[in-house]
């Protein structure tokens, strides 16, 4: 099974400031990572596959990146509606899928 | 729009079983694979179960494997999980959600709350 390791756990930014979120893959998932976002009692939302592609509707101020086993997730702005909990999930070798235990990007 | 609406969650005993349900609608249901992924009260996302778009083939975590039984019917826009000897670790949300085939998700319901007492 593939460990996916966030980090950092909590992540304290200032709205307008620029925030860098890591994922590291036990073993390599080539670009085969999406990225995640979840508010309180909302469900998960898809931001990035394929490491780097921009989900539908989703800003341009979120981008991916990264291949292999490091992954990096950046707003480049962030806004009030940004602070949330990210999650990375790989899905190259599967079952199962496998996802971070999430980081949590809070305001500053 | 995409619409997934889960039901069929609730308190149950140690040991008793319990089924799931997922209710697809605004997409073509039959295209995309689907998945059950939960979420333990204040902790992370883990994935269930998934069955393909024709119901052909299914997978289990390690954890449910032997005990969870995913299924859908095409013709209702529907998917189930039937959850059998459940345990105390089995408590937590659950989500369905869709999947083009390429291994993300691109849509999540809701969540249905199952909740393991002894």
């Amino acid at each position: 099974e593939i460990v996916m390791t966030q980090s950092p756990v909590t992540l304290s930014v200032s709205p307008g400031e620029r925030a860098t979120l890591s994922c590291r893959a036990s073993q390599s998932v080539s670009s085969k990572l999406a990225w995640y976002q979840q508010k309180p009692g909302q469900a998960p939302r898809l931001l990035i596959y394929g490491a780097s592609t921009r989900a539908t509707g989703i800003p341009a101020r979120f981008s991916g990146s990264g291949s292999g086993t490091e992954f990096t997730l950046t707003i480049s702005s962030l806004q009030s509606e940004d602070f949330a909990v990210y999650y990375c999930q790989q899905y190259n070798n599967w079952p199962p899928y496998t996802f971070g235990r999430g980081t949590k990007l809070e305001i500053k | 729009q995409v619409q997934l609406v889960e039901s069929g969650g609730g308190v149950v005993q140690t040991g008793r079983s319990l089924r799931l349900s997922c209710a697809a609608s605004g997409f073509t249901f039959s295209d995309y694979g689907m998945h059950w992924v939960r979420q333990a009260p204040g902790e992370g996302l883990e994935w269930v179960a998934v069955v393909w778009h024709d119901g052909g083939s299914k997978y289990y975590a390690e954890s449910v494997k032997g005990r969870f039984t995913i299924s859908r019917d095409n013709s209702k826009n529907t998917m189930y999980l039937q959850m059998t000897s459940l345990r105390a670790d089995d408590a937590a949300l659950y989500y369905c959600a869709r999947d083009i085939s390429s291994g993300w998700f691109d849509s999540w319901g809701q969540g249905t709350l199952v909740t393991v007492s002894s």
